[in-house]
């Protein structure tokens, strides 16, 4: 079975910072991999996706990630945090079909503040 | 396009009352995924389907949890009768199939008292 950590419950970082929000997972075959944020009273959005070929996916809002096989990461990244990004972001992986046609498994999440 | 919609967005009631979530996923998507997210458990896949048949039910916690989805624009969650310890926001997701990623709705708050 799969399974995603997420070790960083909460993370501030000053607005203009540069951003690294750790994801690592645990999956037996090539996963799927997916970052999505959350806003208060909100569902979740989907800031990017990783399903195969370039390592280094980009997603909305300036976001990025890269995928490392052999650390089982799958890290976001943002050169530059605006103060609207402050939300909690969930790291995923889905199997099999990539998660259009199978159910994903989450991380438990990290809390982002930005200061001013 | 319109995305995920559920209904009702808050629902508040009494301890062993039937609770129903209304979703209908984005016209075309063929998969239909609930969810409950909670301060202690995080988010959990519960059921979902395809092609309106239920592929995988292991997530629902208990018998007193059901899920329907009668047509392809149309599911629910049912949970008869409701305990305090189902308080959560439930979410529904449609799926495009393989290789597609899962959009979200908006979530049902659910306070049972």
């Amino acid at each position: 079975a799969q399974s995603v950590t997420q070790p960083d419950i909460h993370i501030t970082v000053s607005e203009g910072a540069s951003l690294e929000l750790r994801c690592n997972y645990s999956y037996g075959a090539t996963p799927y991999l997916f970052w999505y944020v959350q806003s208060p009273g909100q569902g979740l959005q989907l800031l990017l996706k990783y399903f195969s070929g370039d390592t280094l996916v980009q997603g909305i809002k300036g976001f990025e990630a890269e995928f490392k096989r052999s650390q089982s990461s799958f890290n976001l990244r943002k050169p530059s945090v605006h103060w609207s990004d402050a939300a909690e972001y969930f790291c995923a992986v889905g199997a099999g079909s990539g998660g259009g046609a199978d159910g994903l498994t989450f991380g438990k999440g990290t809390h982002l503040i930005i200061q001013p | 396009d319109a995305g995920v919609i559920q209904s009702p967005r808050h629902e508040v009631t009494e301890m062993g009352q039937e609770v129903t979530l209304r979703c209908k996923p984005i016209s075309g998507h063929n998969s239909l995924f609930w969810y409950r997210q909670t301060m202690m458990r995080g988010l959990e896949l519960l059921i979902y389907f395809n092609n309106n048949v239920p592929i995988d039910d292991s997530g629902m916690p208990e018998d007193r949890f059901s899920a329907k989805m009668p047509n392809a624009s149309f599911s629910t969650l049912k949970i008869q009768p409701s305990e305090p310890r189902d308080s959560a926001v439930y979410f529904c997701a449609s799926g495009g199939g393989a290789g597609q990623p899962q959009h979200f709705g908006d979530g049902t708050r659910l306070s049972i008292l």
